[in-house]
């Protein structure tokens, strides 16, 4: 069945550590590809978005993101991450060939400490 | 420039109970879509629509009714709730199709009991 895989439910780092966050995906074709981030309490919001080009695209607050087409894969970096960034991250895929569907990872939950 | 809201954000309902979701965008956005989150499974699409008077299922749509006869609104309707369906529910719109990704709005967390 094709899906978005986040590997990592939970993920625990502290401040000024580096962040790399893995999605992968399972649909063939063109897809864009996108990762939202859920602060607690708050509904998702943009980070980031790969629709063609240069695969390594940079969001928000320091976020990237490299797409590697080979590998199905869209994994998300941030040099340092900041207690700010405590938050639930999920990846995204919008096959070109479904139009409209957009099809959610199951999230990656991160905690940064202090 | 309000964006996606949602009402009510909180909502309890009895098993059997009808209700209806509320979704309004000010951003004049052709798609709205609502989702379902539940834990450990991500975002799910219930239903969404390309423009007002169309509509279409997503992956988990039984029990649940849309309707778009506006640009601004997108009701969703549950029938007659279950406790399956408790979860926190996601309205979401875009512009030009998802290239430009979602906005969303800031959720409705049901409980049925």
């Amino acid at each position: 069945a094709q899906s978005v895989s986040q590997h990592n439910h939970h993920v625990i780092l502290s401040e000024a550590a580096s962040l790399e966050l893995g999605c992968n995906y399972s649909y063939g074709g063109t897809v864009n590809l996108f990762w939202y981030v859920q602060y607690p309490g708050q509904h998702l919001q943009l980070l980031l978005k790969y629709f063609s080009g240069d695969p390594l695209v940079k969001g928000i607050k320091g976020f990237e993101a490299e797409f590697i087409k080979s590998k199905f894969s869209f994994n998300l970096r941030k040099p340092s991450v900041q207690w700010s960034d405590t938050a639930e991250y999920f990846c995204a895929v919008n096959p070109l060939n479904t139009g409209n569907q957009f099809y959610f990872g199951t999230g990656t939950s991160l905690t940064v400490i202090p | 420039n309000a964006g996606v809201t949602q009402t009510p954000k909180f909502q309890v309902l009895k098993t059997g109970q009808s209700m209806t979701l509320q979704c309004a965008q000010d951003m004049n956005h052709e798609y709205m879509s609502w989702y379902r989150q539940d834990p450990g499974m991500g975002l799910r699409l219930i239903h969404y629509s390309v423009g007002a008077g169309i509509t279409d299922q997503g992956e988990v749509p039984n029990g649940y009714n849309v309707s778009r006869s506006t640009t601004e609104d997108f009701p969703l309707r549950l029938l007659s709730a279950a406790p399956s369906q408790t979860s926190v529910y996601f309205c979401a719109s875009s512009y030009e199709g998802v290239n430009y990704g979602y906005t969303f709005g800031s959720g409705t967390r049901l409980t049925v009991v």
